[in-house]
């Protein structure tokens, strides 16, 4: 069965810090893979998603970047952390050509 | 055009209620509409799904009533329990090679005992 995999569950850094959110997803090949962020309260904005390995399609201009290094790993980064930066985290894959969604546990950052 | 507008912000309904969540959505383009179910500190998880083919969607309590013509879907939850408190997100895709959801802002939904 299909499984993804998410870390770490939390995370609280300094601003300015660099950061590196991991995602992997097991028993599948050539997954759709998504990066949304969660404000508290709000709903979920998709920050990234990407088709195949290299390929990585922007959805709102930010300090925050994306690489897919491998089929199944989804990495999100940032040189240099802002306080509107925290936030929830979520990876989430899809089938190829499925539009059922399947998310990880999430991330909490907090940038202090 | 890319937006889904979700209603109520929140709801407190007696155990055995029947809570109605809904949204409305502008782009025709949109071909599917799932709901999503969030406990606190937990990634979401997808409930119940439709397109627009079919008009109502029924797994379990949970049910899915959808107006094409309209641009609006509902969730209903029958005989609601405790363990239904969550968050509830609907969002919507289009057959495109991203396959990415737009999500609507969330319902906190609580069942009082």
């Amino acid at each position: 069965s299909q499984t993804i995999h998410q870390w770490p569950a939390t995370l609280v850094q300094p601003v300015g810090s660099p950061l590196s959110l991991e995602c992997t997803v097991e028993g599948t090949s050539n997954p759709n893979l998504y990066w949304y962020r969660q404000a508290a309260g709000r709903g979920l904005q998709l920050l990234f998603y990407s088709v195949g390995i290299g390929q990585i399609s922007s959805e709102v201009p930010q300090n925050l970047s994306a690489s897919r290094p491998q089929d199944r790993q989804f990495i999100l980064s940032s040189k240099k952390l802002l306080l509107s930066d925290s936030g929830f985290y979520l990876c989430a894959w899809t089938v190829q050509g499925n539009t059922e969604a399947f998310f990880g546990q999430g991330t909490r950052l907090t940038v202090v | 055009q890319q937006q889904v507008k979700q209603s109520p912000q929140s709801l407190i309904v007696q155990k055995g209620g029947i809570p109605i969540i809904n949204c409305a959505y502008e782009n025709t383009a949109f071909d599917y509409f799932p709901w999503y179910q969030q406990f606190p500190g937990k990634g979401p998880a997808l409930l119940i799904a439709i397109r627009p083919d079919v008009s109502e969607k029924k797994e379990g309590r949970f049910t899915i009533s959808f107006n094409k013509s309209a641009k609006q879907f509902s969730l209903h939850i029958m005989d609601s329990q405790p363990g239904d408190s969550a968050t509830y997100f609907c969002a919507a895709s289009m057959r495109d090679s991203s396959y990415k959801l737009i999500f609507g802002s969330g319902t906190r939904l609580l069942v009082r005992p």
